[in-house]
């Protein structure tokens, strides 16, 4: 039982390049999220999908986008990566949207120059 | 408009001391509260939680106080431990429907260190 799982752990981009992180889970939990986490500031969600096949958008949205492929798993797309975007993203499941107790994934660290 | 704020980046303890992390929230409509414990280079993880209809919920050495007239809730953590050094974040929700369901307001974290 691997619990909420990320790749890459790292990764350099270029401004302009673009990319997927991938989340997995293995809980059964129907509810998806991601955040990122920047320096001074807590974790601030990106979308969210409280089941499989929605998706909605959280506090910052701007510059990404979001699949659920499945229940299991729920990719982040940076389709023109900036240097604003250097972040630590974590991926994180709940059972239901309204149980509020989430399980979070390692982290994936990304670099933009 | 941080909805979430934990007023102390960082909070050094001696080791069998209690701990005390603080957390103030704006947002009258949270009525959910959640600490996590996050360890260098991994994911945060649920530590305890505590609904707004009651002001007190214990876990063993971690206990979380809730003053909702004061927007406040703190985590004690008694005793102290080493293995207890991490950031603390605290995290707020709200059972109301619309856009606000399912989501978490985190602080910024504090840091603890316990010294042996």
């Amino acid at each position: 039982n691997a619990g909420v799982t990320q790749t890459p752990k790292f990764q350099v981009l270029k401004t302009g390049q673009s990319m997927t992180l991938q989340c997995a889970q293995d809980m059964n939990h129907n509810s998806m999220y991601w955040y990122r986490q920047d320096p001074g500031m807590g974790l601030r969600l990106i979308y969210y999908s409280a089941s499989e096949g929605t998706t909605d958008k959280g506090e910052v949205p701007n510059g990404y986008n979001v699949s659920r492929l499945n229940k299991r798993e729920f990719s982040l797309r940076l389709e023109s990566a900036a240097p604003s975007q250097t972040s630590v993203y974590f991926c994180a499941s709940s059972e239901e949207a309204r149980v509020k107790t989430q399980y979070f994934g390692p982290g994936t660290r990304l670099l933009v120059l | 408009d941080q909805q979430v704020k934990q007023n102390s980046p960082s909070l050094s303890v001696q080791e069998g001391r209690i701990s005390i992390l603080n957390c103030d929230y704006t947002n009258s409509m949270f009525d959910y509260f959640l600490w996590y414990k996050k360890y260098p280079a991994e994911g945060p993880t649920f530590l305890i939680s505590i609904s707004s209809i009651k002001d007190k919920n214990e876990d063993g050495r971690f206990t979380v106080f809730l003053n909702k007239s004061a927007k406040h809730l703190s985590l004690h953590i008694v005793p102290s431990q080493p293995g207890d050094s991490a950031v603390y974040f605290c995290a707020a929700a709200s059972n109301a429907g619309g856009t606000s369901y399912g989501k978490l307001t985190f602080g910024q974290g504090t840091i603890l260190t316990v010294h042996p």
